[in-house]
């Protein structure tokens, strides 16, 4: 089942940079959404959650739009230890886990 | 705190053999994932248990893999017998259950199974 689509990248991005992926769901029915970052043969790490329109945390910005069904990740001011593959996993509010989508790659460069 | 606890951290097998992974939840956490990682591929969930009930366990192939919670506490994940295409990281994952910051799920280091 395909419930979560991202662009697998790579995102090559300077230091300093912007950069923003998107993460699309197929389930109408996901209430919260949740973006792990994954290093290299790492597991992933919870980075940021989103229960409602969106979070902010630091130089990250996770924004909801329920109406077209993706979820955005905003890096600004990018660092050389912002590389990683960035996954999204959306979540039912009954208590049911979905998949999570493939990753995107972001290559943050000197 | 103490994270999510998996053993072993790797293994190599032959195909046709059997192998079993196990997973140690962070305390006081409900919910217990098993998920494949196969490489370039995000995780794959297997199955999702509630304390010692099962969830959703969908995607989990039942004529070679299975899994069991005892007691709502640890898990085990096993193959039987295993195939080339198993080869892939298995990641157990925690999370209190529940909605909202319920559902965030702490991951452990996961098991890297080679079938040869």
């Amino acid at each position: 089942r395909k419930e979560v689509e991202q662009d697998p990248g790579p995102f090559n991005v300077p230091e300093g940079a912007t950069v923003a992926f998107n993460c699309t769901y197929s389930n109408s029915a996901s209430q919260s959404f949740f973006w792990y970052r994954q290093d290299c043969r790492k597991e992933p790490k919870l980075l940021m959650s989103v229960y409602s329109s969106g979070n902010e945390d630091g130089r990250f910005t996770a924004q909801l739009n329920r109406a077209s069904q993706y979820i955005s990740l905003l890096i600004r001011d990018s660092k050389l230890s912002d590389s990683a593959t960035y996954l999204c996993v959306p979540y039912k509010d009954s208590g049911y886990a979905l998949n999570f989508g493939k990753g995107t790659s972001l290559l943050v460069t000197p | 705190e103490a994270g999510v606890a998996q053993s072993p951290r790797y293994k190599i097998i032959e195909k046709r053999q059997s192998v079993a992974f196990w997973c140690n939840p962070i305390s006081g956490h409900a919910t217990l994932y098993w998920y494949q990682q196969i490489l370039g591929q995000g995780p794959k969930l297997l199955i999702q248990f509630q304390n010692n009930g099962v969830v959703d366990d969908s995607q989990l192939p039942k004529d070679r893999f299975s899994a069991e919670r005892l007691k709502g506490v640890d898990s085990t994940l096993k193959i039987q017998p295993a195939k080339l295409e198993d080869s892939a990281v298995y990641l157990c994952a925690s999370s209190l259950g529940g909605r909202l910051a319920g559902a965030e799920q702490f991951f452990g280091p996961g098991t890297r199974l080679t079938v040869l």
